[in-house]
């Protein structure tokens, strides 16, 4: 079975500061791939970053960079200079392939990052 | 602006009614999905169309019924709900059902059962 710890259930810093949402996951599959989802209070879930189970390659993207270290089986998101409009619940994913060839997606219990002005 | 569209946004309804919540994309995505959130918790997955066929079933109430009229279109028929289902319903859809493809969602229906 698949799990998706994500420990910090909320976080509040003061805008430009950074912050870094914590990820820990368990799978018994060699290949897996892991995502991370924005959901402002809108509601849409937004797609960040895939990284799959085979490239540990940090990755840099403006403000954003992940950590993926199978190690320690974390896949962690900081955010440089944070804004008020990164305020919202993130959540960390795990997708691995079910006996039937599909698909299935375990999220984490997302963690609720408030930025404040 | 999404490149998934749900409708309505928001939808009361009692628990006698009979209502649908629509999903859109027009992607090309061969996979759609839809997904139950209640407040302060993940996405629950609920189905799986897979070439417009439904692929998986997470043991949901039968009171809930999926339909897949074309590539681009997911509806979920709604009928004698419980005040529990009041959720955030969530559509999403991916290139195809592999494990490497992101899912992209819409913003959602605000679904509440009086």
């Amino acid at each position: 079975a698949q799990k998706v710890t994500q420990a910090q259930t909320e976080i509040s810093v003061v805008e430009k500061e950074d912050v870094t949402l914590d990820c820990v996951y368990e799978t018994r599959d060699t290949t897996y791939y892991l995502f991370w989802y924005k959901q402002p209070p809108s509601g849409e879930l937004v797609f960040l970053i895939r990284r799959n189970s085979f490239d540990e390659q940090n990755e840099i993207s403006g403000r954003y960079s992940w950590n993926f270290q199978k190690s320690t089986s974390s896949f962690n998101f900081t955010i440089t200079a944070s804004q008020v409009v990164d305020s919202a619940v993130y959540f960390c994913a795990l997708s691995v392939t079910n006996s039937g060839g599909y698909q299935k997606v375990t999220f984490g219990t997302g963690t609720k990052l408030q930025v404040i002005p | 602006d999404t490149e998934v569209t749900q409708t309505p946004k928001h939808l009361v309804m009692g628990m006698t009614n009979k209502k649908s919540l629509k999903c859109e994309q027009h992607m090309g995505h061969r996979a759609m999905y839809w997904y139950k959130q209640k407040a302060k918790k993940p996405p629950e997955l609920m189905f799986v169309y897979s070439y417009e066929k439904l692929s998986i079933n997470e043991s949901v109430p039968s009171r809930f019924s999926p339909e897949c009229p074309n590539s681009s279109l997911l509806n979920l028929h709604l009928h004698a709900l419980q005040p529990e289902d009041s959720a955030l319903y969530l559509c999403a859809s991916s290139q195809d059902r592999d494990t490497n493809q992101p899912q992209h969602f819409g913003d959602g229906t605000r679904l509440s059962i009086l």
